[in-house]
């Protein structure tokens, strides 16, 4: 079965410091889609990144970062330098190849105090 | 600019009295969806569209009903609202996976706030 872990329920830091939000996923499949959203105060989610599963690169946007490590079936998020305008829930996602539907994780409410 | 309109953005529905939820889309996406999300929880999908063709998830309670008469509008009716109704409803887009098989990113909508008293 496929699952998606977002072992942190809420995450405080203070404005310039960086933190990384931990996602775990399940999956039997051996070609997938991992997603990372984010949904601010407002409500609308705001789609931040796609990564399949042949590509374990790194990727770097900005103060963004992701690492994907297929041993640990990890695909962790961090922000660097965070700023008060990060402060969000951040979701992140599981699909398989030629799946639009999503498998969610519960969610990290990212908590960024100036 | 294009994108997800959901209205309204807040509803105020009685007990059993039947609701109408609208989303329109001016990204011309073959694909569209409607999620409910409750206070702390991830979204959770109610249906989908492959441009017509409905896809109700399995444990989609039959009083959850939905229309989508063209590409760009998606009606969400809640025929006889209950309590535990009450939720943010999410509608998203996205390009059709199905030729690529690559699942495309999806674009969400502000959300209908539901409030069932």
């Amino acid at each position: 079965a496929q699952k998606v872990t977002q072992a942190q329920t809420e995450i405080s830091v203070v404005e310039k410091e960086d933190v990384t939000l931990d996602c775990v996923y399940e999956t039997r499949d051996t070609t997938y889609y991992l997603f990372w959203y984010k949904q601010p105060p407002s409500g609308e989610l705001v789609f931040l990144i796609r990564r399949n599963s042949f590509d374990e690169q790194n990727e770097i946007s900005g103060r963004y970062s992701w690492n994907f490590q297929k041993s640990t079936s990890s695909f962790n998020f961090t922000i660097t330098a965070s700023q008060v305008v990060d402060s969000a829930v951040y979701f992140c996602a599981l699909s398989e190849a030629s799946q639009d539907q999503l498998i969610w994780g519960a969610g990290t409410k990212l908590i960024i105090k100036p | 600019d294009a994108m997800v309109i959901q209205n309204p953005r807040y509803q105020v529905t009685q007990f059993g009295k039947p609701v109408t939820l609208s989303c329109s889309q001016t990204l011309n996406h073959n694909v569209m969806y409607w999620y409910q999300q409750k206070s702390s929880q991830a979204p959770k999908l109610l249906f989908h569209y492959y441009d017509k063709d409905f896809n109700n998830e399995a444990d989609t309670p039959d009083n959850f009903q939905s229309r989508r008469p063209n590409t760009s509008f998606c009606f969400l009716d809640i025929r006889s609202p209950g309590l535990g109704d009450a939720a943010m409803y999410l509608c998203a887009t996205s390009r059709d996976s199905r030729v690529v098989e690559i699942p495309y990113e999806q674009y969400f909508g502000p959300g209908t706030r539901l409030t069932v008293t």
